[in-house]
This record gives C-alpha cells, structure tokens and sequence, in this order.
C-alpha cells in the first residue's frame, strides 16, 4: 500500500519560471492538503482540495500559486515566476475524508523547491 | 503571538533518559491534538493523535492534553539514538482534518 507520493522530490528552477508539483494521494483518499516549509519553520498550511474543488485556500499566497485536484491525475501545485523567497519544502498530506476523528492526514516525502 | 509555541531546541539527552516535549496554544477551539516525527530531509510521520484531553499512551510514548491550560506534551521513555528527529506538535479544530496548524518544531539528539 504506498503511502502519498509526491515527484519531483528536488526541483531547482531559475527566478521567473514556473514550479509544477505534483502529489498522488494514499490509495482511496479523497482529500487532499499542500504544506509549505520554510527553513527554521514549521510546516504552514497553503490549501486543501477535493476532487475538482478547492475546499480552503486561506494559506496560499494571492499571487502566482495555485492548486488544482482534477478528476484523473495527481494534485498539481503551480508556482508561477518563482522568486527566491519560494526556496522551500512542499508537503502534501492526504486522508480518506474531510472530518471526524478516525481521519488524520498522512504525508509524503516532500518536494524540495530552490529557486537560484 | 503566534497560534502554536514550541521551543526549537536543539534537545540533548543521553540514551536511555526520559524526554519531555512541549507546545502551548492559543485558540481554544482546538480540539484534537498530534505529534509528529520529522527525520532530516523526511516527510513528517504521525506518532500520537489525542482528541480533547487526556493521556495516550502507545509503547515508549506518551501524550498528554491539558485543555484547561492550553498546553500539550510528549514523553518519549528510554530514549534510543534513533529517536534523534525533530517533533512537531500540530493541533486542529473539529471541522478542519487536514488543516493542521503546527508548532515551530524540536530537535532532539539523543546521544549513545
């Protein structure tokens, strides 16, 4: 049973392009979240999405980042002209639903974003 | 102020001490309570899940909730070396699964 998957695990992009990363959920989740981790931080929520909905995207940064959970297909995080300051960890996280007690989220291995 | 404290650490023990970790928060509406284990460069792995307070105990570690004074730990007994990561404490509100709010993170060396 593979865990969330996410690809690339390093991503190095030059200032003003665009970042694409994607996560595949655990098996049977439906519900998904991306986490952003700067360094000497904790993980800071961006966004949470279900199959073709955004539920909450109250973390994600107004410009240049967005998110999408098609129908087929892994979740995608965009970020469009990448500045330095985007240098991160991004985690995804999944679970089988979106509320209730038995329904904690799982992470991947992370894809770690340098801008230079 | 932020929503989760949590001191960075680093945390050195020698093997085989008693661990104590903790957060404090600020929104009481925070009902259910995780610890996470991040090893370097790794995805965080869920060690505890606690709803409301209480203790949980499950093999060398233990959570603890106080709501009434905000405040959680983690007890991690006879330390090993491969303990050594750093923990995450995360907390959330009922309605919320994946949008778990996270303390700063300890690091903790736990030396043979």
């Amino acid at each position: 049973n593979a865990g969330v998957m996410q690809n690339p695990r390093h991503l190095v992009r030059r200032r003003g392009q665009e970042a694409r990363l994607r996560c595949s959920p655990m098996k049977g989740h439906s519900h998904v979240y991306w986490y952003r981790q700067l360094p000497e931080e904790g993980l800071k929520f961006m966004v949470y999405l279900q199959k073709e909905n955004i539920i909450d995207e109250s973390g994600m940064p107004k410009e240049r980042f967005s998110a999408e959970f098609p129908k087929e297909g892994p979740s995608i995080l965009r970020i469009q002209q990448v500045v330095r300051g985007d240098s991160a960890a991004y985690f995804c996280a999944s679970s089988p639903s979106g509320q209730g007690m038995n329904t904690e989220a799982f992470f991947g291995q992370g894809t770690r974003l340098t801008v230079v | 102020q932020k929503e989760v404290e949590q001191d960075p650490g680093p945390l050195s023990v020698p093997e085989g001490a008693i661990v104590s970790l903790n957060c404090t928060y600020s929104n009481s509406a925070f009902q259910y309570f995780m610890w996470y284990r991040q090893y370097s460069r790794k995805g965080p792995e869920l060690l505890m899940y606690t709803y409301s307070s209480g203790n949980k105990e499950d093999g060398r570690f233990t959570a603890q909730v106080d709501k009434s004074s905000k405040y959680i730990s983690l007890f991690i007994r006879d330390s090993q070396p491969s303990d050594s990561a750093t923990y995450l404490c995360a907390m959330r509100r009922p309605s919320n699964t994946g949008k778990l709010i996270f303390g700063q993170g300890t690091t903790l060396q736990v030396k043979p």
